[in-house]
């Protein structure tokens, strides 16, 4: 049974460029939240998705930052104009229902230059 | 706003040697709080989730605890595959985030 999968494990942009990050939930889990650990930070909630639809995104920067969890396919963290503070470890975690344990993927680390 | 402590930030211990790890969160209605265990360089592996004072769970060397207040992560005779970051988290009754602390980074030595 798959766990939650993330891709690129590693992303490298220039300052201005988009980075787009990936996470496929668990088999059955219909529930994704994005999570971002900053060095020397605790982890921090972004948003929070079900198929096709943004539950919770308070977490999530009011600029340059987007989520999606289409109908079909993985969820898509977007960031454009990547600025160097941008730089951290992404994460995903996926539960089948809301308000049940998550389960997190391996990270996506991005590195703005 | 949810509140979590976890202390101390490092601990080192000598295989064998048992201890605790603490985890104090402020939240206005508790709906679950959560162990995580970290590696270097990979996501949060899920270890338990605790949902009212006074229940306790158990896995291997760990027991986690729980309190109305804190909640603690014993460790028995570790060993040093046991070394790691311990993150606690809570999720309050409205939602359905996790607020995490910075969590402890555990070495043990052989």
């Amino acid at each position: 049974n798959a766990g939650v999968m993330q891709n690129p494990r590693h992303l490298v942009r220039r300052r201005g460029q988009e980075a787009r990050l990936r996470c496929s939930p668990m088999k059955g889990h219909s529930h994704v939240y994005w999570y971002r650990q900053l060095p020397e930070e605790g982890l921090k909630f972004m948003v929070y998705l079900q198929k096709e639809n943004i539950i919770d995104e308070s977490g999530m920067p009011k600029e340059r930052f987007s989520a999606e969890f289409p109908k079909e396919g993985p969820s898509i963290l977007r960031i454009q104009q990547v600025v160097r503070g941008d730089s951290a470890a992404y994460f995903c975690a996926s539960s089948p229902q809301a308000r049940e344990t998550q389960y997190f993927g391996p990270g996506t680390r991005l590195l703005v230059l | 706003e949810d509140q979590v402590t976890q202390s101390p930030e490092a601990l080192r211990l000598q295989e064998g040697e048992s201890s605790s790890l603490n985890c104090s969160y402020t939240v206005s209605g508790l709906r679950g709080l959560f162990w995580y265990r970290q590696d270097p360089g990979k996501g949060p592996e899920f270890l338990f989730t605790l949902y009212s004072a006074g229940e306790e769970k158990e896995k291997e060397r760990l027991k986690a605890t729980l309190t109305k207040k804190e909640s603690f992560l014993h460790i028995t005779a570790p060993k040093p595959e046991d070394s790691a970051t311990y993150l606690c988290a809570v999720r309050e009754t409205s939602g359905s985030r996790l607020t995490f602390g910075e969590g402890t980074q555990l070495t043990v030595n052989p």
